[in-house]
């Protein structure tokens, strides 16, 4: 019973291809996050949002941009993809009253051709 | 500013050894501090964290940390180390807030039968 999901969980695409990565909370949380996970690099912030009308980019938005469709939904889109965007995914989630906290979903790995 | 610093991308020990996983931290004021852990092919889970109130902080699976603030540390000690604690570790810090984590690149845990 996961409490934060990713579709796809993998996917495989080209360079210059639209891909759209989705994340979904049952968690009733307000604030969203989503990370790329580099071999040695950790977790880099892509892009944040602490409610339905607020987005805010994050280290590494270049490329990116994402839609929060409802407060349990949090799209991240890659508008063409290039190669160096290869690399796995993280959504997550954390609530106002201990907002420091994170909890993340399942992950999706992505590999641009 | 905050940063994070794990030393050692990997760490090898043999079961029943003890795990130390080192993490430093840089921060303007008073922080929160955690650690999370990924296993194979899983998003990351929290391990532990520390919130301003006990020093010394225990977390799941019998790993606990020490928040020392003259050394602006906060490693992550198990007494004996099991074949199941082979994951990737990240410590991560974040401040009051701001509720925007920065981790660490992450260290990853081998263990030797």
């Amino acid at each position: 019973d996961a409490d934060v999901t990713q579709t796809p969980r993998n996917r495989i695409t080209k360079t210059g291809k639209r891909i759209m990565l989705e994340c979904s909370q049952t968690k009733g949380h307000d604030r969203m996050y989503w990370y790329r996970q580099d071999p040695g690099l950790g977790l880099r912030l892509i892009y944040y949002s602490f409610d339905v009308k607020d987005i805010n980019k994050g280290e590494i938005s270049d490329g990116y941009s994402v839609s929060r469709q409802a407060q349990a939904k949090f799209s991240l889109s890659l508008e063409s993809a290039i190669p160096n965007q290869t690399a796995l995914y993280f959504c997550a989630t954390s609530d106002r009253p201990n907002g420091h906290e994170q909890f993340f979903g399942p992950g999706t790995r992505l590999t641009v051709l | 500013a905050q940063s994070v610093t794990q030393l050692g991308s990997h760490v090898s020990v043999s079961e029943g050894a003890l795990v130390l996983l080192r993490c430093n931290y840089s921060s303007s004021v008073p922080p929160y501090l955690f650690w999370y852990v990924q296993y194979p092919n899983q998003g990351l889970q929290l391990l532990l964290k520390y919130t301003s109130a006990a020093t010394l902080v225990k977390g799941i699976n019998g790993f606990e940390a020490e928040f020392k603030k003259s050394e602006t540390s906060f490693h992550l000690t198990k007494p004996s180390a099991h074949m199941s604690d082979a994951a990737e570790y990240f410590c991560a810090v974040s401040k009051g807030g701001s509720y925007i984590p920065t981790f660490g690149r992450g260290t990853s845990l081998i263990v030797h039968p």
